[in-house]
């Protein structure tokens, strides 16, 4: 089945710090999508790359893609304590583009 | 989080009881949804609602009972629940189901336990 899987599963970095997470999927997709999710709370939408984007940036946020290679990566700039969360990415299915397919995430902590 | 919210934001129940989780969003959206999030696995899609119809139904037991009256609210009616069904409970909307963009705004999600 269609699944995105984060690597690593948990990272642990100083503040100020560069994080990379990255994310594998094994079908044709639309778009890439990667969220936040606090403990216990909500996830929170950080950035949308489209299949025929291999770049993207938002704050200290930089995505890639790789359709080649069916991955993507998330660059987290000059991490603070506040990104201290789980991040997932997230890949809709070409023929069904509502159904999102989420991986198991990477838990991120960033010592202060 | 005032785009999605659900009430309760936890919940204690035992197998025997009936108890529902609300979901509203005041963002517009057509389409609602609802996930399960269990420890250590993923985000699972269980439901999915357009402008009021269900279009999805992902092999979701039938002891869990969606209901979408309008589109700005969305209802997960539980009985007779077991123990493994225990587990965070996020309803998302977005704006359609169908385009290039999908982003999905989620609420703060219901922590149920089921005793």
């Amino acid at each position: 089945s269609q699944q995105g899987e984060e690597d690593p599963q948990a990272l642990s970095i100083q503040e100020g710090e560069n994080a990379t997470m990255n994310c594998s999927y094994k079908t044709s997709i639309n778009n890439l999508q990667w969220y936040r999710q606090n403990s216990g709370r909500g996830l929170v939408h950080l950035i949308l790359i489209r299949s025929n984007e291999r770049e993207k940036h938002s704050g200290r946020l930089r995505v890639t893609l790789d359709t080649s290679k069916k991955s993507s990566s998330l660059l987290i700039t000059a991490s603070r304590a506040a990104d201290t969360a789980s991040y997932f990415c997230a890949t809709d299915a070409t023929d069904s583009s509502y159904k999102l397919i989420f991986g198991s995430g990477t838990r991120l902590l960033v010592r202060p | 989080e005032t785009g999605v919210t659900q009430t309760p934001r936890h919940l204690v129940m035992g197998m025997t009881n009936k108890k529902s989780l609300k979901c509203e969003q005041h963002l517009g959206h057509n389409a609602m949804y609802w996930y399960k999030q269990s420890a250590k696995k993923p985000l699972e899609l269980m439901f999915v609602y357009s402008l009021e119809e269900r279009v999805e139904n992902n092999s979701v037991p039938s002891r869990f009972s969606p209901e979408c009256p309008n589109s700005s609210h969305l209802f997960l009616h539980l009985h007779t629940l077991q123990p493994e069904d225990s587990a965070l409970y996020l309803c998302a909307s977005s704006q359609d189901l169908a385009g290039p963009y999908n982003e999905q705004f989620f609420g703060p999600g219901t922590r149920l336990t089921v005793l």
